[in-house]
């Protein structure tokens, strides 16, 4: 059974480009969230998606957006890079069951370098 | 709002020895509480997590941890720390209700050396 998958690994990118990032959530999961590691610090949260719509979302600017295709798996798009974009987005999905405790597992990430 | 705190950005330790890694939140809900661990160049792996009834939780590798909701503490501990052990690991909380996510402390480097 393949976990989450991430796709691509490394990318660089120059100021003002545009990006998107894959991901693949683990067989039988149904929602993804998206997270940005910056070099030292924990990650942060950016938005989760559900039913192909964005149900919960941090405090990141409309640059970030994001898309969930019918079979789960979803796309991070950041526009008007910025050199403070640059960090290691790492993807999570998770089974959504009502009520209960939902675990959320980790893709390996990818790391964006903008110059 | 959720903020967890983890007041070492680095702990050295040496092989064999006992190691804690403190974690404290903040929260005005009822929270889960998790560790996780990141080696480098890799996503963060699931240590263990706490959601209810027994405050002491075990989790792979050997670790534990402790929940204290009256110190809202919630300390990873190993007795007898591998140099495999060296990695950045984090501490998070999240709601225990519907689409919540994580929030992440900024981490603790466990240097494990001989």
């Amino acid at each position: 059974d393949a976990g989450v998958t991430q796709s691509p690994t490394h990318l660089i990118k120059t100021r003002g480009q545009q990006v998107t990032l894959r991901c693949s959530p683990k067989s039988g999961h149904d929602t993804v969230s998206w997270y940005q590691q910056a070099l030292g610090q924990g990650p942060q949260f950016i938005f989760q998606y559900y039913e192909e719509e964005e149900r919960q979302r941090g405090n990141f600017p409309d640059r970030f957006s994001g898309h969930q295709f019918p079979n789960y798996s979803s796309e991070l798009n950041v526009n008007a890079l910025l050199l403070g974009d640059s960090a290691l987005y790492l993807c999570a999905s998770s089974h959504l069951r009502r009520g209960l405790y939902n675990e959320q597992f980790f893709g390996p990430g990818t790391r964006l370098t903008v110059l | 709002a959720q903020s967890v705190t983890q007041l070492d950005s680095q702990v050295p330790v040496f092989e064999e020895a006992p190691v804690e890694l403190r974690c404290n939140y903040s929260s005005s809900v009822s929270v889960y509480l998790f560790w996780y661990v990141q080696y480098p160049n890799q996503g963060l792996q699931l240590l263990l997590k706490y959601l209810s009834g027994s405050t002491l939780v075990k989790g792979i590798n050997g670790f534990e941890a402790e929940f204290n909701k009256s110190q809202t503490s919630f300390h990873l501990r190993k007795p007898s720390v591998h140099i495999s052990d060296t990695a950045e690991y984090f501490c998070a909380v999240r709601m225990n209700t519907g689409f919540q996510k994580l929030v992440f402390g900024t981490g603790t480097r466990l240097l494990v050396s001989p």
